[in-house]
Formats: C-alpha cells, structure tokens, sequence
C-alpha cells in the first residue's frame, strides 16, 4: 500500500550545526504534507507544512523542501540546539483519499551533542 | 494553553479489564482522532469523528471503541485490554479534513497492562 518512510531512523549532530532528516512518500497523489517533532513522553508537535504547489517553505529556523518528482521531503534545521532533540516524523495526505487521514512516517530521531 | 487535553497522563489496568482514555478540546475542531503509538514507531491512526460520524480503520481491532457525546470531547473504550495494548494514546483534532487536515496533538495517555 501506499507508505510514507524515512531514511534515517537516528541523527546525530553538533550543537549549532544544521540538520537535515529526509523522508520518501510513495503516494504519487499527496499533496499536503506536514513535520511534526515529538519529545519524549509528549504528543507530536507541529512545526511547518507545506502543499504540493510549493517546493520550499520556511519558517524560524527550519525549511522545509519538495521535491515531488522524486517524491521527497526533507526538513532543515538551522544551528540546531539541545532542544531540537527529539523524534521528527513527516505526515501526508491526499486530495483523493476521502477520508483525508494524515500518514505519519517512521520517524528519525535527532540528538544534538553539545 | 492546552488545547487538546488528554486524561489521564499515565493509565495503568489489569488484563482484560475495560478501560476508557478521555480527550477533549477547546478549538471548536470538526475532526477528532485517536492513534495508538508504540514505542519508536509512528502514530498509527485508530479511529477518527467527523462531527458525530465514526470512521473505523480497517485494521482496528474490535476491541477498540470510541464515543464523541458532544463537539469537545471523545472517549477511547478498551474492551478487554491485552499486553499487546500497552502503548502511548494520542488524540488529536483538525478544523477539518484534507488541505486542512493539520492535526493538533494532546500530550497522550501513556497505558500500561498488567
């Protein structure tokens, strides 16, 4: 069936480097997707989308770039923190599911050594 | 302030005894959900109301139920809860489906069986 995953399950990166975590969708009709950051013990929290008319949208300290002719996400995190650690997980939809449920993907978890 | 509120934070029931997860909110959202998360994995999604009508995921378990008495709140009844049920419960909630399926999450129900 359809899926969305990530490439990476664990980051590891310098305090006030930049990451990057990358997700791959196979559903060619997604057209919404969505980052969300998940600390521990709490809900996922959502940081930037972006629609599938866009192939790049940024917020503070994070981008967030589409590439839909290969079908991948990706998000960027400007001088990453200690409190950027957490798990980041990528979410899709599409205008042709009726239902129009979010997708998540597996997730990538990103640790920042200070 | 919260906005998606989860009772309580940590559930702990006996093995084959019902349990019931609470959720409400204060964003006049349409759509409620419930995902069940198990450790390192990504929410997978349960069960969603839009409005008063129930969607049930084809691979949810009979177990599984839900209520939605009123526009702010949705209840999650575990039937008869076995160890394979031990997990993070998310609820969450979107103004609607589709392009504005952003989904706003509470902080979970972690339940533990014993």
């Amino acid at each position: 069936g359809e899926s969305v995953g990530l490439h990476l399950p664990t980051l590891s990166v310098q305090e006030g480097d930049n990451s990057i975590i990358n997700c791959a969708y196979s559903n060619s009709a997604s057209d919404y997707f969505i980052w969300y950051k998940q600390e521990s013990g709490k809900g996922p929290q959502f940081i930037i989308d972006i629609r599938s008319n866009m192939d790049k949208r940024q917020g503070q300290r994070v981008t967030v770039l589409l590439n839909k002719t290969v079908k991948h996400l990706s998000l960027q995190i400007a001088a990453t923190q200690p409190g950027d650690s957490a798990v980041y997980f990528c979410a899709e939809t599409d205008a042709n599911n009726a239902g129009n449920m979010l997708t998540f993907g597996g997730g990538t978890r990103l640790m920042v050594k200070p | 302030d919260a906005m998606v509120i989860q009772n309580p934070r940590y559930q702990v029931t006996q093995f084959g005894k019902p349990v019931t997860l609470s959720c409400s909110q204060t964003l006049n959202h349409n759509v409620m959900y419930w995902y069940q998360q198990k450790s390192s994995q990504a929410p997978k999604l349960l069960f969603h109301y839009y409005d008063k009508d129930f969607n049930n995921e084809a691979d949810t378990p009979d177990n599984f139920q839900s209520r939605r008495p009123n526009t702010s709140f949705c209840f999650l009844d575990i039937r008869s809860p076995g160890l394979g049920d031990a997990a993070m419960y998310l609820c969450a909630t979107s103004r609607e489906k589709g392009r504005r399926a952003e989904a706003f999450f509470g902080q979970g129900t972690r339940l533990t069986v014993v």
